[in-house]
């Protein structure tokens, strides 16, 4: 069964320091990744995706991750936190290309002023 | 334009009542999911559906749960005999359905408090 892992269900970074957020899949087919964002009352919103392209994927608000096959990971990083990143994020694998979407337990994401 | 909406935005009801939460699609949208949200659980898959095709109920925990989509459009999804452990955050998502792998919008979601 495909499976997202998430290491560090919390993270606290400074404000304009690097953000790092940790995602390593299990596939036995070639996926794909997804990482959405969720502010707090919110609904969920797709950050970046890897659809088997560029393995470094450009998303919006800055954030970049690159998908590695040889360490099966897909970490979300962007170079200088905001105030406005503080959400929790969600790392999602859709296995083999089908709609459903299997996601990992969410990192909530602090930034400090 | 309009995103996908879903009402009641929180629902407080009593073991063993059932409960419909519904989902509006953004419009043109083919493909509609339900998922749940949870302490303890995460985010879990629960059904898809996609244009006329029989939908995929392989994420419905229980023979209470229960979804239809009348319309390709509208869906309701349904839980009866409500238990606390169905306490969750309800989230709704369309797409496309034109290909894959596609970006699901997802919903606001339903707060359910069974208590």
């Amino acid at each position: 069964a495909q499976s997202v892992t998430q290491l560090g269900s919390h993270v606290s970074v400074s404000e304009g320091a690097l953000v790092l957020l940790r995602c390593n899949y299990s596939s036995s087919v070639p996926p794909y990744l997804f990482w959405y964002v969720q502010y707090p009352n919110k609904g969920l919103q797709l950050l970046l995706k890897y659809t088997s392209a560029a393995t470094l994927v450009k998303g919006i608000n800055g954030f970049e991750a690159e998908f590695k096959k040889s360490e099966t990971s897909f970490h979300l990083t962007k170079p200088s936190a905001h105030m406005s990143d503080a959400a929790e994020y969600f790392c999602a694998v859709s296995p083999g290309g089908g709609n459903k979407l299997v996601f990992g337990a969410g990192t909530i994401l602090r930034v400090k002023s | 334009g309009a995103g996908v909406s879903q009402s009641p935005s929180n629902k407080v009801t009593e073991k063993g009542k059932d409960v419909e939460l519904r989902c509006d699609p953004i419009s043109g949208h083919t493909a509609l999911y339900w998922y749940r949200q949870s302490l303890g659980q995460g985010l879990e898959f629960l059904i898809y559906f996609q244009g006329n095709s029989a939908p995929d109920k392989s994420g419905l925990p229980s023979d209470r749960f229960s979804a239809e989509r009348t319309g390709g459009s509208v869906s309701t999804l349904t839980i009866q005999r409500t238990q606390q452990e169905d306490s969750a955050v309800y989230l709704c998502a369309s797409s496309l359905g034109n290909g894959s792998p596609e970006t699901q919008y997802f919903g606001p979601g339903t707060r359910l408090l069974v208590l």
